[in-house]
């Protein structure tokens, strides 16, 4: 199954900054990569996914690349706001191939200070 | 909107006792989920169900078991809750491929 690690536990940025959070995942069959976040008090919400045929997708304040040779993929939120401090998880498949079921990263805390 | 509801927010039980947790989601998913969420350790699977019925263990699944007697609605079943399992509990629901729909959480501790 795959293995998905996720860096740094923990991100405190200033208020219009950008903050970057990255993945590695271990199959490199995996194709698809969903970004989640999670409020406090609330369950976790995609905000973003890329599949293996892009580099970049974006929207708005938000993107995600992904390296397939290097097999990671990163989150980037630029001109940050209080609103983006939340948990953020990656995923890749448990499955190459299949989407069903989802590996998670161990979270990345965000803070945004004003 | 899909809407994923989960029948308590929190819950206080002791050592021993049999604990239900439910999970109703309203919008035809094939697919239902239980995680298991820890500081460090991120979403964990418990169990996994893609029908009525049908079942898969997940990545922690001992100590527990599920139940799917309707496509709505998912049991996660501790026969007999220890301390080891205090944590935060999410479920999620999914149609056959993609983006999951997750759950408020239900804050589980046992005394």
């Amino acid at each position: 199954g795959e293995n998905v690690e996720q860096h740094p536990s923990t991100l405190s940025v200033q208020e219009g900054d950008s903050a970057v959070i990255k993945c590695t995942y271990s199959d490199s069959a995996s194709n698809y990569f969903p970004w989640y976040k999670q409020e406090l008090g609330k369950g976790p919400q995609l905000i973003i996914d890329i599949r293996s045929n892009v580099g970049e997708k974006k929207d708005q304040r938000i993107a995600v690349t992904l390296n397939k040779t290097a097999k990671h993929f990163s989150l980037h939120i630029t001109e940050t706001q209080p609103e983006d401090s939340a948990v953020y998880f990656c995923a890749a498949p448990k499955i190459a191939g299949s989407a069903r079921q989802l590996t998670f990263g161990s979270g990345t805390q965000l803070t945004v200070l004003p | 909107d899909v809407k994923v509801t989960q029948s308590s927010r929190y819950l206080v039980k002791r050592t021993g006792e049999k604990v239900f947790l439910e999970c109703v989601q309203d919008m035809d998913h094939e697919n239902m989920f239980w995680y298991r969420q820890d500081p460090g350790l991120g979403l964990r699977l418990i169990y996994f169900s893609y029908d009525v019925k049908m079942k898969e263990k997940g990545d922690i699944p001992e100590g527990y078991s599920v139940s799917r007697e309707k496509k709505e609605r998912f049991s996660l079943i501790l026969e007999s809750a220890s301390t080891n399992q205090t944590s935060m509990y999410l479920c999620a629901s999914s149609k056959s491929w993609g983006t999951q729909y997750f759950g408020p959480g239900t804050r589980l501790t046992v005394l």
